[in-house]
């Protein structure tokens, strides 16, 4: 079964540092998408991304967040200077249509320090 | 009103026992329905979209009821590796590409021998 994988697993940063989270959806989608959860918290939107500009974005997403899809195959979310709360799980997930479900990699666990 | 409303639970259920909760949403534009489930520390996964006939899938059973605005899932013959979170997401958008999903807090289901 095709799926999403998400690098790396879990990353610790100091505040203040830049994190990169890299994402490879499945090869055949066009849509793609970070969302959070906040441990114990339910999933937030961030960010849609596709023909390779953001299509939607939430209030989360704000001047410290940006998206890139460098290549064919990569989606990264960065996080320019991060912040003791923006600690929590970041899933990638990608879809074919826009009426999908969509298929969710096992996430990045980000801890700032 | 939240967007996306459900019982956080637990909800424990005796082995082969059956199991109902429902979720509501605020949004009545909203365009498509989905279950997800979700292990501790894991990624959503899709359980089954939600048809406005009511679908089955195995021992799962969704229904939409539009008019009140809710969702609700059935599991039947309940197993313990039905333990697990339950994931109501709601597509709010009429926008066609990149729509983002809404999640539910989640309702827990803990099945006991």
């Amino acid at each position: 079964e095709p799926e999403v994988t998400q690098t790396p697993s879990h990353q610790v940063t100091q505040m203040g540092q830049e994190v990169i989270l890299r994402c490879v959806p499945i090869s055949n989608h066009l849509y793609f998408y970070w969302y959070r959860q906040i441990l114990g918290q339910k999933v937030e939107f961030l960010v849609s991304f596709y023909n390779n500009e953001i299509s939607e974005k939430s209030e989360i997403f704000d001047d410290q967040f940006s998206v890139e899809r460098p290549d064919g195959s990569n989606f990264t979310l960065k996080i320019r200077s991060t912040k003791l709360e923006d600690s929590a799980m970041y899933f990638c997930a990608s879809s074919g249509t826009e009426v999908d479900g969509y298929t969710f990699g096992s996430g990045t666990r980000l801890t700032v320090v | 009103r939240k967007e996306v409303e459900q019982d956080p639970g637990p909800f424990n259920v005796p082995e082969g026992a059956t199991v109902a909760f429902n979720c509501t949403y605020s949004n009545s534009a909203s365009q498509s329905f989905f279950w997800y489930r979700q292990d501790c520390r894991k990624e959503p996964k899709l359980l089954m979209s939600v048809y406005s006939s009511g679908n089955e899938d195995g021992r799962f059973t969704a229904q939409l009821n539009r008019a009140s605005q809710y969702i609700s899932l059935l599991i039947r013959d309940s197993k313990l590796s039905d333990s697990a979170t339950y994931l109501c997401v709601v597509n709010p958008s009429r926008q066609a590409a990149g729509n983002k999903l809404t999640f539910g807090g989640g309702t827990r289901v803990l099945v006991k021998p």
